[in-house]
């Protein structure tokens, strides 16, 4: 079964900075996709980028790119000019690209604080 | 075009108890995924629906069940309340099966379970 890891449990940067939030993930599987997902205090969750594991170009969406690394089974985000919108809950995510259901295998996410 | 929705908001029940949660999908999504996520962890899957049909179940015991009616909306049902069951219950509609489909979800109903 594939697994996420978030070893962060809580991070806080001061606004305009920019800070990476780190998230681990196994699996014997060579076809995926990794997701960050993000979760502010009215709960809805959002997607804020995607990568599929075959490619090797890493995902940029505006202020929020990623650092996948395959081999190492990482898949960091960074956050450059964080605002005070950016507060959050932050998961990442894994799903398979095969199998009957597309299900999400979720971290167990990093509080995100931004100082003003 | 409407996003997902789910109701109620909130509910409190009693141990032993029986729920049912729903959800509405998002316009042209005829896969719903229901998840839990209990305080402080992220979401696990539950199970999910396409077309009516269950397509695939997570680590949750029988009294966790659901439907997904003609229209897509799809309802979770929880026999036998267990204080554990107190969680936030997220639904997500996408538009297939498929890994290239995202998933949107809702904003969840928290259940507490006294």
């Amino acid at each position: 079964a594939q697994t996420v890891t978030q070893s962060q449990p809580e991070m806080s940067v001061q606004e305009a900075e920019t800070v990476t939030l780190s998230c681990t993930y196994d699996t014997s599987e060579s076809d995926y996709y990794l997701f960050w997902y993000k979760q502010p205090p009215s709960r809805q969750m959002i997607l804020v980028i995607r990568q599929e594991a075959y490619k090797q170009q890493n995902a940029t969406e505006n202020r929020f790119s990623v650092n996948f690394q395959k081999a190492a089974k990482s898949f960091s985000l960074k956050i450059s000019d964080s605002q005070l919108g950016d507060a959050a809950m932050y998961f990442c995510a894994y799903r398979s690209a095969s199998g009957r259901a597309q299900k999400l295998v979720f971290g167990q996410g990093t509080r995100l604080t931004i100082n003003p | 075009e409407t996003g997902v929705t789910q109701s109620p908001t909130h509910l409190i029940k009693t141990r032993g108890q029986q729920v049912t949660l729903r959800c509405s999908s998002q316009s042209g999504h005829n896969t719903v995924s229901w998840y839990q996520q209990a305080l402080g962890q992220g979401p696990q899957f539950i199970f999910q629906y396409y077309r009516e049909e269950e397509n695939g179940r997570g680590n949750f015991p029988p009294r966790f069940s659901g439907l997904q009616f003609p229209n897509y909306s799809s309802e979770l049902n929880v026999n036998a309340l267990e204080l554990d069951d107190s969680a936030l219950y997220l639904c997500a509609s996408s538009s297939g099966t498929s890994g290239t489909n995202e998933q949107f979800f809702g904003p969840g109903t928290r259940l507490t379970v006294l």
